[in-house]
């Protein structure tokens, strides 16, 4: 596609529900970010996957949150038994392989437990 | 650990005024600095990069960064402001330039433009 695609854009969950979020990164892009960002603050970074493999998920609040990307292109993030403090915008990313690469932005999910 | 400082959450200028975002950034080795800006309910554009090279980069927009190592400083300039450049915007660091590269970003300043 043109972009980084997520769905979907609003999410509403109960609090202690499941959720899926999903990122459709630019074809042939092996970098894939996921940020969080709450109200009024920047993005945060939770996870990173080269190609299908997460190489980096040291942003994860916590280990009810998931993320995969099996075959290297669609990405999900799970979030179990959410919570409160969950609500926030959760943006994808991604890069093309080499150096000096943009990283290119989803629109984001709005994410807001109740 | 790397991070970026933006002081000013919020900042009206009339249109057709010059302006100026300031970034100050803490980061061991050699930063990458960027500038992103978000409109409502859209993701992220960058707006410019500073990998290496020339301190003064030009970008979309008409904006322009310059970074200064002395004062650990990359701060965003437009000489005419336009209304549609009401915004939020990120200044943020990595710590690489490859592909994992991944970026910390400030805490964003608001940009208000009075007609």
């Amino acid at each position: 596609g043109a972009g980084v695609s997520q769905s979907p854009r609003y999410k509403v969950a109960k609090r202690g529900q499941d959720v899926a979020l999903r990122c459709d990164p630019i074809s042939g892009h092996v970098s894939l970010f996921w940020y969080q960002q709450a109200l009024g603050q920047g993005p945060e970074f939770l996870t990173y996957f080269q190609n299908e493999a997460q190489l980096d998920k040291s942003g994860l609040p916590s280990d009810r949150f998931f993320a995969e990307r099996p075959e290297g292109s669609v990405s999900t993030l799970k979030i179990q038994r959410t919570q409160q403090e969950d609500s926030a915008v959760y943006l994808c990313a991604s890069r093309e392989r080499g150096l000096n690469t943009e990283a290119f932005f989803g629109q984001g999910t709005r994410l807001t437990v109740v | 650990a790397q991070s970026v400082t933006q002081p000013d959450i919020h900042i009206t200028v009339s249109e057709g005024a010059s302006l100026e975002l300031r970034c100050n950034y803490s980061y061991g080795a050699t930063p990458y600095l960027f500038w992103y800006v978000q409109s409502p309910g859209q993701g992220l554009q960058l707006l410019l990069k500073y990998f290496s090279g020339d301190t003064l980069v030009q970008g979309i927009k008409g904006f322009e960064a310059e970074f200064k190592r002395s004062q650990s400083s990359f701060n965003l300039r437009k000489p005419s402001v336009h209304w549609s450049d009401a915004a939020e915007y990120f200044c943020a660091v990595g710590a690489g330039t490859g592909t994992a590269s991944k970026l910390t970003f400030g805490t964003g300043t608001r940009l208000q433009v009075t007609l």
